[in-house]
């Protein structure tokens, strides 16, 4: 089973700053990222699933990238506000037959006023 | 538009206890997935339902856990004894993809169950 890691763990900053985060996962064998946005006491929604090596997929002030050579995708969010707070997961279906997604542990994004 | 409806919201019930946890998928959506989610494991994949089948069960802990989906639009996750280790949130989602594909899961808003 492969592994996903996310980092950081946790994230704190101002409004109005623009933040990044990291999701690493095995380049071999590669067929999909998941990016899903938790907010807390509610259900992860997804915000993009991506294919294709250099990808870039955008929703409103949040984008992803794509790197499937080196294994990571980033998230970035640009002017954070408050309701950005959240837990961001990245999810990747495993190699082989079993192709159930694995999920990483998620980065805590906390935005500031 | 309906999204996926789980119940009930929260659980509260003494060990030893049979849980029973619903889903009703989104109309349309032939994959069902059922997680947990934990501190220490984060979202773990359960089992996975395709057209009504289930067809990865290797996420399901014990014998005590088990999962059905008698038709499209229905599926319960059910624990028996269940025990305090249990306590967790337990998440339904559907897709229209089948497991491990490039379509989104959407999810329930998950039933918080506590086990005394």
């Amino acid at each position: 089973i492969l592994n996903v890691e996310q980092s950081p763990q946790s994230l704190h900053v101002q409004e109005g700053d623009s933040t990044n985060f990291t999701c690493s996962f095995p380049s071999s064998n590669f067929y999909a990222l998941h990016w899903y946005r938790w907010e807390t006491a509610k259900s992860p929604e997804a915000l993009f699933v991506m294919t294709l090596n250099g990808d870039e997929k955008k929703k409103g002030r949040i984008s992803a990238t794509l790197n499937t050579k080196e294994g990571y995708s980033y998230l970035y969010i640009k002017g954070s506000q408050p309701e950005d707070s959240a837990t961001y997961l990245c999810a990747c279906p495993n190699a082989g037959n079993n192709r159930k997604l694995i999920w990483g542990l998620g980065t805590s994004l906390a935005v500031n006023p | 538009d309906a999204g996926v409806i789980q119940s009930p919201r929260h659980e509260v019930t003494e060990m030893g206890q049979e849980v029973t946890l619903r889903c009703k998928p989104i109309s349309g959506h032939n994959s069902l997935f059922w997680y947990r989610q934990t501190m220490m494991r984060g979202l773990e994949l359960l089992i996975y339902f395709n057209n009504n089948v289930p067809i990865d069960d290797s996420g399901m802990p014990e014998d005590r856990f088990s999962a059905k989906m008698p038709n499209a639009s229905f599926s319960t996750l059910k624990i028996q004894p269940s025990e305090p280790r249990d306590s967790a949130v337990y998440f339904c989602a559907s897709s229209t993809g089948t497991l491990g594909s490039n379509q989104p899961q959407h999810f329930g808003d998950g039933t918080r169950l506590s086990i005394l």
